[in-house]
């Protein structure tokens, strides 16, 4: 079964750009996840789509943060215009089963760096 | 206060040893507990997880939980190299609630 698959794996932007990250979740997994994690910070989530809807975005910290999942398959994260606190790594996780806490599975994380 | 802390270490322990870790926290609905591993440059890996209080048991790793304390524990036995790695503490509601509450994570090192 492959896994989660998040790309890139590295990103260096300057200030003021925008910037796509792509999740591809496990086949048939419904429930795909966002998290960051900020230097020296804990991993803190983002946002939760069951599908195609958003379940909970409560995490997301601004609007220039957009998450989509077109479909119901892979989901982009969108940030526009970055700013250098954006700066930390992304990781997606998907689930097969919704409220199945313990069942995720992780991607490697795009470490986003904002110049 | 942080709603999950743990002591980011760093820890070393040379091989064999038995490893203790642990976190607390403060609130009193989470329900579902874990503990993940994560090597450098890759995502969080789970270990093992607990529903509600008790210990769980799997190979050289038990994990323990105490509600009425709010302290859980990550013990590894043995300890191996190839542990070495950060492990993080999570914590959710459950239900419907899927995020993930995490520690900082603790870096241990075993030392051959």
């Amino acid at each position: 079964e492959a896994g989660v698959t998040q790309f890139p794996s590295h990103s260096v932007i300057e200030k003021g750009q925008t910037v796509t990250l792509r999740c591809d979740p496990i086949s048939g997994h419904d429930n795909l996840y966002w998290y960051r994690r900020v230097m020296g910070k804990e991993i803190k989530f983002l946002l939760h789509f069951v599908k195609e809807s958003k379940q909970d975005e409560s995490g997301m910290p601004n609007n220039r943060f957009l998450a989509e999942r077109t479909g119901g398959t892979y989901s982009t994260l969108k940030v526009q215009p970055a700013e250098l606190e954006d700066s930390g790594v992304y990781f997606c996780a998907s689930s097969q089963v919704s409220g199945q806490n313990y069942g995720y599975t992780f991607g490697s994380g795009t470490r986003l760096t904002v110049v | 206060q942080k709603e999950v802390e743990q002591d980011p270490g760093p820890l070393s322990v040379p091989e064999g040893a038995i490893v203790s870790l642990n976190c607390t926290y403060s609130n009193s609905a989470f329900q579902y507990f874990m503990w993940y591993r994560q090597y450098s440059r890759k995502g969080p890996e789970l270990l093992m997880y607990t529903y509600s209080s008790g210990n769980k048991e799997d190979g050289r790793f038990t994990a323990q939980v105490d509600k009425s304390s709010k302290y859980i524990s990550l013990f590894i036995r043995d300890s191996q190299p190839s542990d070495s790695a950060t492990y993080l503490c999570a914590m959710s509601h459950g239900g419907s609630q899927g995020n993930l509450i995490f520690g900082k994570g603790t870096k241990l090192s075993v030392k051959p």
